[in-house]
């Protein structure tokens, strides 16, 4: 069974700084996708950023991107220049693609809580 | 452009009463719809995912229910509440079929069952 762990509760940055949010996952399957979104305190759940298990390239967009290391197990989550808007909950999240019958099911890890201070 | 709807925003229900949470999507056909829960200051749990009229999967046994009455319409009950139902409903939506889909969720639906 497919697992994702966000290994930090709560993280700490100071605007303009970036920050790294981990995120490793267990699976056997060779074909899967990695998702990060962003939780604001109004409990939306907003799409950050998407990874495919045969992405050659690292994901980007924008102020985000994923760092992604396959042989590790880790779907790293970098935001540069922190802004005080980035302070959530961020999530990361793993699909299946291989199976006909994950039909977008996503398993989501336990979030770590970002704070962005002045 | 799509749009997804999900109400009421919050909900306070005594326990052993009914629930009716219902999420509309507009701009899209044939999506796959889910409902997710989240604990208070946990992770998402998928309750039901559904990828036609009528055709619903739990992944999760418990007091709630699932309905697709119509393509675009998803529908989460339960005939008698519990305490532990608490916590905040999310409905999803993806493009239909199978693959690494991005899903966009609804603004949610908080539940304090007292």
């Amino acid at each position: 069974a497919q697992k994702i762990t966000q290994t930090q509760p709560g993280m700490f940055v100071q605007e303009k700084e970036a920050v790294t949010l981990d995120c490793t996952y267990d699976t056997s399957d060779p074909s899967y996708g990695l998702f990060w979104y962003k939780q604001p305190s109004s409990g939306e759940m907003i799409f950050l950023i998407y990874q495919g298990s045969y992405d050659q390239q690292n994901a980007t967009e924008g102020r985000y991107s994923l760092n992604f290391q396959k042989a590790r197990k880790s779907a790293n989550l970098v935001i540069s220049a922190s802004q005080l808007g980035d302070s959530a909950m961020y999530f990361c999240a793993m699909i299946f693609t291989y199976s006909g019958t994950s039909y977008g099911k996503l398993t989501f890890g336990q979030g770590t809580i970002l704070t962005v201070h002045p | 452009s799509q749009t997804i709807h999900q109400w009421p925003a919050t909900l306070v229900q005594p326990v052993g009463s009914p629930l009716s949470l219902e999420c509309t999507v507009e701009g899209t056909s044939n999506p796959n719809l889910y409902w997710y829960r989240q604990a208070a200051g946990r992770g998402l749990q998928l309750l039901f995912y559904s990828v036609g009229i009528g055709q619903i999967s739990s992944e999760v046994p418990q007091n709630l229910s699932a309905s697709r009455p119509q393509d675009r319409q998803f529908i989460l009950s339960s005939k008698k509440l519990l305490l532990s139902d608490s916590g905040f409903y999310l409905c999803a939506w993806s493009v239909g079929g199978v693959g690494a889909n991005v899903l966009t969720f609804g603004a949610g639906s908080r539940l304090t069952v007292l």
